[in-house]
């Protein structure tokens, strides 16, 4: 199966508040996720990644944060615009050429 | 716009018919990912190929096979097309082998009468 997933298929917010998208992994010898945005219609775009050695990363409005004591990781969306409309995947990238895998999704809904 | 191309962006065919989905990477990445996304599976990693190499496979049907060409654009092959084959197919490049932040393509929709 899978080794990565999401907890949530849909999260709606209001725009301007905050977006917490979580996503849950189960291999621990893991030690690179990303986040990707795919909008309606589109291929999915890189946003954001991790590394292991990191608990905390910030990009441009978004933050992912990585707990690997529980296998977990979260994006954070600050001031949610209605662009921000679209489903998020975290992601494992291949090691040694083993499976690429990609969390099933979570679909942000922003509201007006 | 990623840098990466897909044709064709749309192919409606019949079960039993083969077709043949085509990437071109963006300038200077060497490997090429596929993927099937369907609305009840997600996203789905196909193969990888670096540098016109399978690298790594993914759930890709006996059905179905690739290629990297020496210009290394690449082509997802789909023969005996049964109607759960319909789906949106990506292609995504990146510069290595790691699939570290992968570009992906406008997808091809391919529906299956």
């Amino acid at each position: 199966g899978e080794s990565v997933g999401l907890h949530l298929p849909t999260l709606s917010v209001q725009e301007g508040d905050n977006s917490i998208i979580n996503c849950a992994y189960s291999n621990s010898a893991s030690d690179y996720f990303i986040w990707y945005k795919q909008e309606s219609g589109k291929g999915p775009q890189f946003i954001i990644d991790i590394r292991s050695n990191m608990d905390k990363r910030q990009g441009q409005r978004v933050t992912v944060l990585l707990n690997k004591t529980v296998k977990h990781l979260s994006l954070q969306i600050a001031a949610t615009q209605p662009g921000d409309s679209a489903v998020y995947f975290c992601a494992e990238p291949p090691y040694n050429f083993n499976k690429f895998y990609f969390g099933s999704g979570t679909k942000l809904n922003v509201k007006p | 716009d990623s840098g990466v191309t897909q044709t064709p962006k749309h192919l409606i065919t019949a079960t039993g018919q083969r077709v043949t989905l085509r990437c071109s990477p963006r300038s200077g990445d060497l490997s090429v990912y596929w993927y099937q996304q369907s609305l009840d599976q997600g996203l789905q990693f196909l193969i990888q190929y670096y540098n016109g190499e399978e690298r790594a496979k993914g759930n890709i049907l006996e059905r179905f096979s690739a290629q990297q060409f020496p210009d290394l654009h690449s082509e997802l092959n789909l023969s005996s097309l049964e109607l759960g084959d319909s789906a949106l197919y990506f292609c995504a490049s990146s510069v290595g082998t790691g699939g570290i932040e992968q570009f992906f393509g406008p997808g091809t929709r391919l529906t299956v009468l």
